[in-house]
């Protein structure tokens, strides 16, 4: 079964508001969650690593301001799209080691299909 | 240089063949190398994982690793249709937790 949740599958907003996708680890606790990005056709390009308790950590290109993540408990991690504008429309996937083992493979959530309108 | 590299595609098998995927990556540290399967508009599921030099079957599926080459690849025996997805090479680059993707294979198998 499914070990990484996702909410919603689905968003539709209108350009210049925000959206808040939320990502829970089902029966393990997370402490680092990923996050990535995949617009049609293309491969899934990490976003940020979010850490419990502490900063995330924004890959370069990807504006921290803009993509807002907050990793609450060790199950929960959200990211906010800011002032979303068409061009932020993609699929956004959270994802999370089921394991502390650094060599784990990461379990994925179902996704978000965001359209900004 | 991308840091993983797989062929685009499509490739396409006819039902019952062997379909045989590659991937190369560049980072020599890498130690842990997984193949993900995504169906169009579904998120990647895991398929396999392989750590060390050799080959690592399950059902199916092969993966065969060979780091002095900086190289793996994912054999599917018996290919089936609903095999037809797209194959995501991904790899951990050192100790960073996080996965690298390739741009992934679309693979057909036609009955």
């Amino acid at each position: 079964g499914a070990v990484v949740s996702q909410h919603p599958s689905r968003v539709i907003c209108k350009s210049g508001t925000s959206v808040k996708i939320e990502c829970r680890s089902l029966d393990f606790q997370a402490t680092t969650m990923f996050w990535y990005r995949q617009f049609p056709k293309q491969s899934l390009m990490l976003m940020a690593t979010s850490n419990e308790g502490s900063k995330a950590t924004y890959e370069q290109g990807v504006e921290k301001d803009k993509f807002l993540i907050n990793h609450a408990s060790l199950t929960l991690s959200t990211l906010t799209v800011t002032s979303a504008h068409p061009e932020d429309s993609s699929f956004y996937i959270c994802s999370a080691p089921r394991d502390r083992d650094w060599g784990s493979p990461l379990h994925f959530g179902n996704g978000t299909r965001l359209t900004v309108t | 240089q991308k840091e993983v590299e797989q062929n685009s595609g499509p490739l396409s098998v006819p039902e019952g063949a062997i379909a045989s995927l590659n991937c190369t990556y560049s980072d020599r540290v890498s130690q842990s190398f997984f193949w993900y399967r995504q169906y169009s508009g579904k998120s990647p599921e895991l398929i396999m994982s392989i750590y060390s030099n050799g080959d690592k079957e399950d059902g199916r599926f092969t993966a065969q690793l060979n780091k002095a080459s900086q190289y793996v690849s994912l054999l599917i025996r018996d290919s089936q249709p609903s095999d037809s997805a797209t194959y995501l090479c991904a790899v951990k680059p050192g100790n960073t937790g996080k996965l690298i993707f390739g741009q992934g294979t679309t693979l057909q198998v036609k009955p």
